[in-house]
């Protein structure tokens, strides 16, 4: 079974902190994702990755940057947090190829920026 | 105008009507389309995944596109206070790039 595990389910953070959320995954899966999500506003991508290294920004990436070091490991990077990235934000990911293949998900980390 | 629109609810059903959950896209170059449930505090899950129109069934879930029309639904038959949950549409263009999401409809169904 995938498992996709977001290494803190709550975190709080003071406005300026560097923040690192991190993300491992267990099933080899090439793309990784960044998700956040808001009430009224639902998942929305911040960035993906398609291979370790390789990188592609979302919807949303001011503010954000991102690592993959290792195929397994995701990190979602806060340089200098603000009240407006106070979030859900959600990693995901899934196989290169195959088209009915799902989107697997962590179970979030919910960050409050005070 | 956001990409892929859906009513946020909440939706409250009696045990065992008949729910059905919708979205509309403007985006005519969406391929694949997915239903995805989130229970509280917990991430999405796949339930459902189409691909072009048409109907696909699973028991109880039944999932529809109107490409024509740019709509898609999600039904589900004999619901159950176990379906309550937030359901999200998602739709992409071509198999390896990220989804794009509806904001998602909370659904509670009462015992």
């Amino acid at each position: 079974d995938v498992k996709v595990t977001q290494s803190s389910r709550y975190l709080v953070k003071r406005t300026g902190e560097k923040v690192f959320l991190e993300c491992v995954q267990d099933m080899d899966h090439e793309n990784m994702f960044w998700y956040r999500q808001d009430p009224g506003l639902g998942l929305r991508l911040i960035y993906f990755s398609y291979d370790v290294k390789m990188k592609e920004k979302g919807d949303i990436p001011e503010g954000y940057s991102v690592s993959r070091e290792k195929k397994e490991r995701f990190s979602l990077i806060l340089e200098s947090a603000s009240t407006n990235q106070t979030s859900m934000y959600l990693c995901a990911s899934r196989p290169r190829t195959g088209a009915s293949r799902p989107l697997h998900f962590g179970n979030g980390t919910r960050l409050t920026v005070t | 105008q956001k990409e892929v629109e859906q009513d946020p609810g909440p939706l409250s059903v009696p045990e065992g009507a008949i729910v059905s959950l919708n979205c509309t896209y403007s985006n005519s170059a969406f391929q694949y389309f997915m239903w995805y449930r989130q229970y509280s505090r917990k991430g999405p899950e796949l339930l459902m995944y189409t691909y072009s129109s048409g109907n696909k069934e699973d028991g109880r879930f039944t999932a529809q596109v109107d490409k024509s029309s740019k709509y898609i639904s999600l039904f589900i038959r004999d619901s159950q206070p176990s379906d309550s949950a937030t359901y999200l549409c998602a739709m992409i263009v071509f198999i390896g790039r990220a989804l794009t999401f509806g904001s998602g409809t909370r659904l509670q169904v009462q015992p």
